[in-house]
């Protein structure tokens, strides 16, 4: 079945560390998201790309990088920079970037510090 | 800028009650578009219903309604008949047509909370 696929389910941090989440889709699905949902709280915005070798930063990007070097996969890397990253994360995508298309999600990446 | 705005932090209800989310949404855009997201407790966002900013039909789908008023810039969601397995938490969202990259905007977020 055609869906997005995020891991790990949980993973721990420990300080001064970077740690990787996995986004993989098999949806061909043009554009890629990263969000970040704290407890009680909405999704806010951290990277997208739109196509393959672009991306943009979203509404709190400090502490994170990402990378798009395939159209299935957009990985998101937490920086010893990011001081606060416990939180849960979403992966998702949309067919295009057309305006309007509903964003399709993984099933989430939950990161606290050790 | 755009903002969304979901009052109701939880909403506890029995089942079978009828259970209406508000969502009031601000925008400067004239074209842009409406959704509702599911979040159960197992954490994926699962897709509902959306609305662009010129059909303000309002509509049913099942146990789903949804009435859209762009004169008070809401977008209110009904669920008829609850059942427990509507037990989860359900997001507003918008997305403006000034937006690059299709880019949400989300509400904080209504818990729903339906006891047998």
């Amino acid at each position: 079945d055609g869906g997005i696929t995020q891991s790990p389910k949980y993973l721990f941090r420990k300080e001064g560390q970077n740690v990787t989440l996995s986004c993989e889709q098999n949806l061909n699905h043009d554009a890629m998201y990263w969000y970040r949902q704290d407890p009680g709280q909405g999704l806010r915005l951290i990277y997208y790309s739109q196509i393959v070798n672009d991306f943009q930063k979203g509404d709190i990007a400090e502490g994170y990088s990402v990378s798009r070097e395939k159209k299935e996969s957009f990985p998101l890397t937490v920086t010893s920079a990011q001081k606060n990253p416990t939180a849960f994360y979403l992966c998702a995508s949309s067919p295009q970037p057309a305006q309007g298309q509903p964003q399709h999600f993984g099933d989430g990446t939950r990161l606290s510090i050790l | 800028a755009q903002k969304v705005t979901q009052a109701q932090t939880e909403i506890s209800v029995v089942e079978k009650e009828d259970v209406t989310l508000d969502c009031v949404y601000e925008t400067r855009d004239t074209t842009y578009y409406l959704f509702w997201y599911k979040q159960p407790p197992s954490g994926e966002l699962v897709f509902l219903i959306r609305r662009n900013s010129f059909d303000e039909q309002n509509e049913i789908s099942g146990r789903y309604s949804w009435n859209f008023q762009k004169s008070t810039s809401s977008f209110n969601f009904t669920i008829t008949a609850s059942q427990v397995v509507d037990s989860a938490v359900y997001f507003c969202a918008l997305s403006e047509r000034g937006a690059a990259g299709n880019k949400l905007t989300f509400g904080g977020g209504t818990r729903v909370l339906v006891k047998p």
